[in-house]
């Protein structure tokens, strides 16, 4: 259960202020996403690294931006949070082509 | 695009009834059909997938089916028990994004009274 994890697990923020939020594996899979889930909604994947491939949902907003540094971390950027924002966020990784294994989480809150 | 429906929203059962959850996908090239449970602030996990190239996997009370022609699946658990009690969600893998990307049913909230 310690494969994908997740920093912080909680993170408060105010309106407008940048945030960071952590996404490290164990697995060394090829593959990193990162989805925004709101309350009783399904995951809504933002965009996902095939090894340095970036790839953005055509509908993620500019203000989401992504890292991937190396194969073991990637960062999730949130520019200006807006009220909107808050939700869980969810970091998963997979092999090409493969199941998906999803990380414990952050929950963003925005003040 | 893509999408996934997923049926009933909601779904109340007795202990050691069966429950039957339902997904329909629109894209005829996905390959790939997992099932996820999510408790009340916990990450999703997987219960049980199947293949394209596959009509039905069990696991002990679960079970899953799939009808390509008709382009659907379906969750089985029987003999329910109250720690069935989440939101499963239904995925299917399509086409684009070279196969990495999983497009996500809207869930089901399962709920055992003893």
């Amino acid at each position: 259960d310690a494969m994908v994890i997740q920093n912080p697990r909680y993170q408060v923020t105010q309106f407008g202020k940048p945030v960071t939020l952590s996404c490290s594996q164990t697995l060394n899979h090829n593959v990193m996403y990162w989805y925004q889930q709101k309350s009783s909604q399904a995951p809504k994947l933002l965009f996902h690294y095939y090894d340095k491939d970036f790839n953005n949902e055509a509908d993620t907003p500019d203000n989401f931006q992504s890292r991937r540094p190396n194969t073991s971390f990637c960062f999730l950027d949130i520019r200006s949070p807006g009220l909107g924002d808050a939700a869980m966020y969810l970091c998963a990784t997979s092999r090409p082509r493969d199941t998906q294994y999803f990380g414990p989480g952050t929950r963003l809150t925005v003040l | 695009g893509e999408n996934v429906e997923q049926h009933p929203s909601t779904l109340s059962v007795q202990e050691g009834d069966s429950a039957v959850i339902k997904c329909t996908y629109s894209d005829s090239a996905s390959n790939y059909f997992p099932w996820y449970k999510q408790e009340l602030g916990k990450r999703p996990q997987l219960i049980i997938d199947i293949r394209s190239n596959v009509g039905e996997k069990k696991d002990q009370r679960i079970a899953v089916t799939l009808n390509k022609t008709a382009k659907h699946f379906s969750l089985h658990i029987t003999e329910t028990q109250p720690e069935d009690s989440a939101v499963y969600f239904c995925a299917a893998r399509p086409v684009s994004g070279g196969y990495n990307k999983l497009i996500f049913g809207a869930g089901t909230r399962l709920a055992v009274h003893p």
